[in-house]
């Protein structure tokens, strides 16, 4: 069955950028969405369409989709934006959906 | 703004079915573009996608677990429902309802479903 792959974790330094990537080989043919989730917490969709920012969302957040990897952005991370990020898209022909396996943001 | 609530048994026995409803409130579960999904998570462990229901009644599932799976809607209760048969202890999870359009934007808090005997 289809998959979403994305590194298990990504550690950066307070202001600096955070990249986290998520590659599946129908990415090309598929948005994907971002999710932050923090302990406790249900996920919150945080980019959607590769690209777009969901209004309440910080701008520091964003998106962008090359080939068969699309990649979630911080800019100037902050505390607060330690969490768990998944990205979720669907298999080529849209039958049903998948999520990464998730990527456990640390900031240092 | 629309809610989303499960609720259900937090024990199943293993080899019995799981049930499961979500209660949507602030709005109707037939209004827009809309579909209705089940997502669970073991814990400490990654998001899984069960399955989604339009409410034309049209559902997609998880390759992986379509053969357990039935999901359904009530149009007239504002409720969407997950039945998963014959559970083991894998299938203990938080288990999410949600709703869809483009991302899920609509989560409901999680329910915690133990498979044990």
């Amino acid at each position: 069955s289809y998959e979403l792959t994305q590194p298990p974790s990504v550690s950066v330094s307070p202001g600096q950028t955070a990249r986290i990537t998520c590659s599946g080989d129908a990415l090309p043919k598929q948005y994907a969405y971002w999710y932050q989730q923090k302990p406790g917490q249900a996920p919150v969709l945080v980019i959607y369409k590769d690209s777009e920012r969901p209004s309440g969302i910080p701008e520091r957040f964003s998106g962008s989709s090359s080939g068969t990897t699309v990649t979630l952005t911080i800019s100037g991370v902050q505390a607060e934006d330690e969490a768990d990020y998944y990205c979720q898209s669907a298999d080529s022909s849209g039958t049903y959906e998948v999520f990464g396996g998730g990527t456990k943001l640390t900031v240092l | 703004q629309v809610q989303l609530q499960e609720s259900g048994p937090g024990l199943v026995k293993p080899s019995q079915t799981l049930s499961l409803t979500c209660t949507v409130s602030g709005g109707s579960i037939s209004s827009g573009s809309y579909y209705w999904s089940w997502i669970r998570q073991p814990a400490g462990k990654g998001l899984e996608w069960i399955g989604r229901i339009y409410t034309s009644g049209s559902t997609n599932y998880n390759p992986s677990l379509k053969s357990r799976v039935t999901i359904s809607v009530d149009t007239s209760k504002n409720q969407f429902s997950l039945k998963l048969s014959s559970v083991t202890a894998a299938d203990t999870a938080v288990y999410y309802c949600a709703r869809g359009y483009s991302g899920y934007e609509e989560w409901g808090q999680g329910t915690l479903v133990t498979v044990s005997s």
